[in-house]
């Protein structure tokens, strides 16, 4: 059963301190997604992953964050430094590069930045 | 602005009542996609529409895209109390040449025994 996997599943952390979130996608899905949950703003999307290049990632903070595919197994998101305002729900996505774009997420990564 | 307005935000409903749940735009979308949301878990995709005027069907949910590919439907027939979540539509307008998915804000489904 492929699914996509996600680390670690719950953070807790202090204002100004390094976050690093992992995700393996499911083999052979090509676009990967990152994804930021909270209760206010919805599903917002944060970066866009194609063969492992970035197509999209202006919904980023450039100045906090950066999202990287070290290789075709490994997506990392970090937040260096963390804010409190940066708590929330953090989902990868991977998805076979279909014109419609069908995403598969994972469970998730659930931030708090105290 | 959302770019996808999904009505009503929240619904709470007994079991065994049908029900409609709106996903509106004033973009054409090439497809358009729905998923559920349980809480705790990632959104799980539910179904695809592509064809204006498409209607399919999964067990007791029905999906309709409409003709002119800017609004779609989730209608549940006989809801039971395992189809409480929040429902997402999701879509890449044609006009914007965005090819990531832009998701709308929801509907929470609360169906009570």
């Amino acid at each position: 059963d492929a699914r996509v996997t996600q680390t670690p599943r719950h953070k807790v952390t202090e204002m100004g301190q390094e976050v690093t979130m992992r995700c393996q996608p499911i083999l052979g899905h090509n676009t990967v997604f990152w994804y930021r949950q909270t209760m206010m703003q919805g599903l917002e999307l944060l970066a866009y992953f194609r063969n492992r290049a970035p197509l999209d990632d202006s919904g980023m903070p450039k100045d906090r964050f950066s999202a990287e595919m070290p290789d075709a197994t490994l997506a990392t998101l970090k937040i260096q430094p963390s804010e409190p305002r940066d708590s929330a729900v953090y989902f990868c996505a991977s998805g076979p590069g279909t014109s419609a774009n069908e995403q598969f997420f994972g469970p998730g990564t659930r931030l708090t930045v105290l | 602005t959302q770019l996808l307005e999904q009505s009503p935000q929240f619904l709470s409903i007994q079991e065994g009542e049908n029900l409609t749940v709106y996903c509106n735009s004033s973009s054409v979308f090439s497809s358009l996609q729905w998923y559920r949301q349980e809480p705790g878990e990632g959104p799980v995709l539910l179904v695809t529409v592509v064809t204006g005027g498409e209607v399919k069907k999964l067990k007791r949910l029905t999906f309709q895209f409409g003709d002119a590919r800017k609004d779609s439907s989730l209608h549940i027939t006989a809801a039971q109390t395992g189809d409480t979540g929040l429902y997402l539509c999701a879509g890449a307008p044609t006009d914007t040449g965005r090819r990531a998915l832009t998701f709308g804000s929801g509907t929470r489904l609360q169906v009570q025994p």
